[in-house]
């Protein structure tokens, strides 16, 4: 069964600086893979995804994911971090080959900004 | 904005109360999902609806009790509940039930069982 982990509870970044969250999966695969985030007091927005093809991914609100098999990740970043991005961020996981099964969302990392 | 809605922002109910939460999205998408988050985790699936069918029951209570009237709503019945499912109750919807098919989350409903 495919699980991901995001190794880092807390982040803080001052507004301007770079941004890289961590996302870490296990599949014997190439899995369907996401990027959500949630702002306080409301749902989750899909950031980006990544199926096939092209492993540098382009998101919205300018984050981009790449993907790397041979390190079984796939890190979002930002180059340059907004005070209206702190937000919960949500690495999830699918597998292709498995019909009937649902998403596996990581634990999640907390994006503070600074001033 | 969110393209799904739903209602009430708020509840607050006692242990014998029977309530309902209602989730609307009118993207023509087929199948359509309750969430339950607790504060700083991620969101754990309840239910899926696909083509107004349950498809996913993840062992959850009987005490919840879905309802899919039609492709465009989605309902939750509550009665009976414990202080322990206090959360925030996600609905979600998507084009297809396939697991590539990307969620699209509504703003939640604030539950509290006193």
């Amino acid at each position: 069964a495919q699980s991901v982990t995001q190794p880092d509870i807390h982040i803080t970044v001052s507004e301007g600086a770079s941004l890289e969250l961590r996302c870490n999966y296990s599949y014997g695969a190439t899995p369907y893979l996401f990027w959500y985030v949630q702002s306080p007091g409301q749902g989750l927005q899909l950031l980006l995804k990544y199926f096939s093809g092209d492993t540098l991914v382009q998101g919205i609100k300018g984050f981009e994911a790449e993907f790397k098999r041979s390190q079984s990740s796939f890190n979002l970043r930002k180059p340059s971090v907004h005070w209206s991005d702190a937000a919960e961020y949500f690495c999830a996981v699918g597998a292709p080959d498995q019909a009937g099964t649902a998403l596996i969302f990581g634990k999640g990392t907390t994006l503070s900004v600074s001033s | 904005d969110t393209e799904v809605t739903q209602t009430p922002k708020h509840l607050v109910m006692g242990m014998t109360n029977k309530k309902s939460l209602k989730c609307e999205q009118h993207m023509g998408h087929r199948a359509m999902y309750w969430y339950k988050q607790k504060a700083k985790k991620p969101p754990e699936l309840m239910f899926v609806y696909s083509y107004e069918k349950l498809s996913i029951n993840e062992s959850v209570p009987s005490r919840f009790s879905p309802e899919c009237p039609n492709s465009s709503l989605l309902n939750l019945h509550l009665h009976a509940l414990q202080p322990e499912d206090s959360a925030l109750y996600l609905c979600a919807s998507s084009q297809e039930g396939a697991i590539n098919s990307p969620l699209h989350f509504g703003n939640g409903t604030r539950l509290t069982v006193t």
